[in-house]
């Protein structure tokens, strides 16, 4: 299957400071990204859809300028955690499809700010 | 409003045995239902699609069937083995766009 990689697997970041996450699809080139975010054994929920070259998509309720996403090219999207606070902390993960296919999902990120 | 329901109670079965998890949703047409696993930590790994014209898939030890007059999903795993001790995500998809909406999981643990 499809490779996405996600870096880092973990971050621990000061409140207050910003934290890049980087999303690759290694072996195809993706239509589309997603980022999610997952509290401890709850869902996954969805916070914005990327399209290389083109504003992310973000969905009711997410910040656009606490969660920057880039998508520069077909293999990355990054997405940024500005001025994280300690409610920021959870696990994110991205995942990429091609068209009409099974979403590919990052190791995923689990981020702690203190 | 939109639902959908997995069992978050955990599944706890002996091995061997065949485990059986539901997949119900509301208010949701999707033209995909997709089964992923995830394991503690880690990111889904996708399992199996079926599409709204399907009725059954089957790959390897694993079955999933999709009634959508029930809006229901049943994914079933046979000969179950300690290893597939995991968390399993049922998540749909909209005809009209890629976006996954996902279920909070069943998790499964299998006895040796």
């Amino acid at each position: 299957g499809a490779v996405v990689s996600q870096h880092p697997s973990r971050v621990i970041c000061k409140s207050g400071t910003s934290v890049k996450i980087e999303c690759r699809s290694l072996d195809f080139q993706a239509t589309t990204m997603f980022w999610y975010r997952q509290f401890p054994k709850q869902s996954l929920m969805l916070m914005a859809t990327s399209n290389e070259g083109s504003k992310a998509t973000y969905e009711q309720g997410v910040e656009k300028d606490k969660f920057l996403i880039n998508h520069a090219s077909l293999t990355l999207s990054t997405l940024t955690v500005t001025s994280a606070h300690p409610e920021d902390s959870s696990f994110y993960i991205c995942s990429a499809t091609r068209k009409n296919t099974e979403a590919f999902f990052g190791q995923g990120t689990r981020l702690t700010v203190v | 409003s939109q639902k959908i329901e997995q069992n978050s109670e955990a599944l706890n079965i002996q091995e061997g045995k065949t485990a059986t998890l539901t997949c119900n949703y509301t208010n949701y047409s999707p033209a995909y239902l997709q089964w992923y696993r995830q394991d503690p930590g880690r990111g889904p790994v996708f399992l199996l699609l079926i599409r709204e014209n399907e009725k059954e898939k089957r790959k390897e030890r694993l079955k999933v069937t999709f009634d959508t007059t029930l809006k229901q999903s049943l994914f079933h795993i046979t000969a179950s083995q300690p290893a597939d001790s995991a968390t399993y995500l049922c998540a749909l998809r909209m005809d009209s766009s890629y976006k996954l909406i996902f279920g909070s999981g069943t998790r499964l643990l299998v006895r040796p």
